[in-house]
């Protein structure tokens, strides 16, 4: 299996602030990263595929960079909505796999 | 639209078998280059990919549960099966089916879980 690594596994921020997510893969998987946010209760959303490409529909406050074995999640201006737990996950191998996750707090 | 929907038992017994059954909407389980895959997560923790089932009948497993696993899907029905044999405890947790999209960009192809169904809780006691 393909490792993925988030860090950090929380933070806390202000509605406003810039937020940086990072996940770190265990061998290069070219820009084969999705990024998903996951409210309480509820399923997973896709926000970002291919490790730069928003999904439809997602707020363009939200980026995604990297490629090889370091990528991030931007969140330009942290809204209220937006607090939730994010995972990064891989797509290059077909035993795909997930990070343990970074929950995003009120400060 | 794309809709999927788990359903199956709330708990079953250590050492039982588990089937959850995953009901499609809005596309077809047989249409070129679709999957539907099997996530799970236990209370408070990480998402863990499990198996996924490819329009052609190709199958894949989590190599750390491919001993106890098997995805069938039904044409028929337009669902998806997921068994998972020898239940314990540590195996307590909200299962999810996803729909697999293939997206293109640049020069490349991408698979995503694009859909997610509600998830069911499945605790697993005696």
């Amino acid at each position: 299996d393909i490792q993925v690594t988030q860090s950090p596994s929380s933070l806390s921020a202000s509605v406003g602030d810039r937020v940086t997510i990072t996940c770190r893969a265990g061998q290069s998987i070219r820009n084969y990263l999705n990024w998903y946010q996951q409210k309480p209760g509820k399923a997973p959303q896709l926000l970002i595929y291919a490790a730069s490409t928003l999904q439809s529909g997602v707020p363009s406050r939200f980026s995604g960079s990297g490629s090889g074995t370091d990528f991030a999640l931007t969140i330009s201006s942290l809204q209220p909505e937006d607090f939730a737990i994010y995972y990064c996950q891989q797509s290059y191998s077909t035993s795909w796999t997930f990070g343990q996750g970074t929950k995003v707090e009120i400060k | 639209q794309i809709t999927l929907k788990e359903s199956g038992p709330t708990v079953v017994k250590p050492t039982q078998t588990l089937t959850l059954t995953c009901t499609c909407s809005g596309f077809s389980v047989t249409t070129s280059e679709v999957g539907v895959g099997w996530i799970r997560q236990p209370p408070g923790k990480a998402l863990e990919w499990l198996a996924l089932i490819y329009w052609d009948d190709d199958e894949r497993y989590s190599p750390s549960l491919k001993s106890r696993l098997t995805i069938t899907k039904d044409s028929s029905k337009n669902q998806v099966v997921l068994t998972m044999t020898n239940m314990d405890s540590v195996d307590t947790a909200t299962y999810f089916c996803a729909h697999m999209g293939l997206y293109y960009f640049g020069s490349g192809s991408y698979r995503t879980f694009d859909y997610w169904g509600q998830g069911t809780l499945v605790t697993v006691s005696s």
